[in-house]
């Protein structure tokens, strides 16, 4: 079946640094969806990404579709106390209709 | 809207024990799913329902049952719980279930130990 995979899982990172979070598959993929996780909190969601090679960004927040829409990026700028916590990619093959697969995310820590 | 909600936060259960986790929501979504997410696997899919009526299983259903009788409601049955089953699980819902998705709503989540 198909594999999200997302590295890293661990990324500590100082304050105002920049910091990459990938997310790939072996498959084609519908589009990818991001969510971001507080400590003890739910998903939330963060952006879709439909089209080959399409870049949206979020104020710091800049995420890319690969041109293969087989993997896809998270960017984040001046990393800030607020950045804390687990960031997922979620995604859809072209021939898995009704189901989501999310990626293992990557833990951010950050520290001051 | 109360958006999605989920019930209970925390629940401890003995092995072989049954008990039904309750999700409802009040935006009129086509789309609900259970997930169970443990440390350092994400998010896996349980059961998803793309209306009432209509379920299928996701990547790990075993040992648990859905049902969906009406938009709002989808509880998540653990039919005899085991120690595997400890997680946290999170029903999450869509306002559609066409392609490309739209975001997922998740809620609070129900935080469950299989003793």
């Amino acid at each position: 079946g198909q594999q999200v995979m997302q590295i890293p899982q661990y990324q500590h990172v100082q304050e105002g640094e920049d910091f990459t979070t990938y997310c790939n598959s072996s498959t084609t993929l519908s589009n990818i969806q991001w969510y971001k996780q507080r400590p003890g909190g739910h998903p939330v969601f963060l952006i879709q990404l439909v089209k080959s090679g399409e870049v949206k960004k979020q104020k710091r927040l800049t995420f890319q579709f690969g041109e293969a829409k087989k993997n896809s990026s998270l960017h984040i700028t001046a990393t800030q106390t607020t950045d804390v916590g687990t960031y997922f990619c979620a995604a859809k093959t072209t021939d898995s209709w009704g189901k989501l697969q999310f990626g293992a995310g990557t833990q951010v820590v950050v520290t001051p | 809207n109360a958006g999605v909600t989920q019930t209970p936060k925390f629940q401890v259960l003995k092995t072989g024990q049954s008990m039904t986790l309750q999700c409802a929501q009040d935006m009129n979504h086509e789309y609900m799913s259970w997930y169970r997410q443990d440390p350092g696997m994400g998010l896996r899919l349980i059961h998803y329902s793309v209306g009432a009526g209509i379920t299928d299983q996701g990547e790990v259903p075993n040992g648990y049952n859905v049902s969906r009788s009406t938009t709002e409601d989808f509880p998540l049955r653990l039919l005899s719980a085991a120690p595997s089953q400890t997680s946290v699980y999170f029903c999450a819902s869509s306002p559609t279930s066409g392609m490309p998705y739209n975001e997922q709503f998740f809620g609070p989540g129900t935080r469950l130990t299989v003793l």
